[in-house]
């Protein structure tokens, strides 16, 4: 069974502060992608960044930087000198590739999101 | 726009009604899912078609009913729901095998249901 949690149901920061958003997850696959999504109040999810399992290189995208620590089974998202544009709910993912390969589709497991309010 | 376009956009029915929901994707993927979101509750993985097969029904109640025509269409259609199911239902779709799988889904903006 696969699970995510988000322990930070919601956050609020002052614009242009930093804040990270917290993701633990569980698997007992070996292989699995990783995943963070934006939810804005239009309500579509809106994907942000993938990362293997087997690639633990963080990665830093203009305001974006993930942190993955497999040790920990940690996947945190930053959001650097954040703006009201970026209020949203966040939503961190998990996915078996097995799953993938195998042809039963890309069944995400998600977290119960955090919403995150940047105020002016 | 997303490429993923989900109709309607909001709904209200009674519990005796019978409804459908309608989702398009126009990226040329071969896989389609529907999620569904309620208050507090992480998404819940309802459906999952690939090259029009549905490989995953995950357990959920059989007034609900989906169809998926052909690659680019999925629907779901409603009948004597409960109150409960009141929810945002998320419809998804991803390259699929044939595609080069990449992993993550592509998602609708979502249909607003409320029963009464």
């Amino acid at each position: 069974a696969q699970k995510v949690t988000q322990a930070q149901t919601e956050i609020s920061v002052v614009e242009k502060e930093d804040v990270t958003l917290d993701c633990v997850y569980e698997t007992r696959d070996t292989t699995y992608y990783l995943f963070w999504y934006k939810q804005p109040p239009s309500g579509e999810l809106v994907f942000l960044i993938r990362r293997n399992s087997f690639d633990e290189q963080n990665e830093i995208s203009g305001r974006y930087s993930w942190n993955f620590q497999k040790s920990t089974s940690s996947f945190n998202f930053t959001i650097t000198a954040s703006q009201v544009v970026d209020s949203a709910v966040y939503f961190c993912a998990l996915s078996s590739i097995r799953s993938i390969l195998t042809g039963g589709g890309n069944k995400l497991t998600f977290g119960t999101g955090t919403q995150l309010k940047v105020e002016l | 726009e997303t490429g993923v376009t989900q109709t309607p956009r909001h709904l209200v029915m009674g519990m005796t009604n019978k409804k459908s929901l309608k989702c398009e994707q126009h990226l040329g993927h071969n896989a389609m899912y529907w999620y569904k979101q309620s208050a507090k509750k992480p998404l819940e993985l309802m459906f999952v078609y690939s090259l029009e097969e549905r490989v995953e029904n995950n357990s959920v109640p059989s007034r609900f009913s989906p169809e998926c025509p052909n690659s680019s269409h999925l629907f779901l259609h409603l009948h004597t729901l409960q109150p409960e199911d009141s929810a945002l239902y998320l419809c998804a779709s991803s390259p699929g095998l044939a595609g080069g799988q990449t992993g993550e889904l592509f998602f609708g903006e979502g249909s607003r249901l409320t029963v009464l």
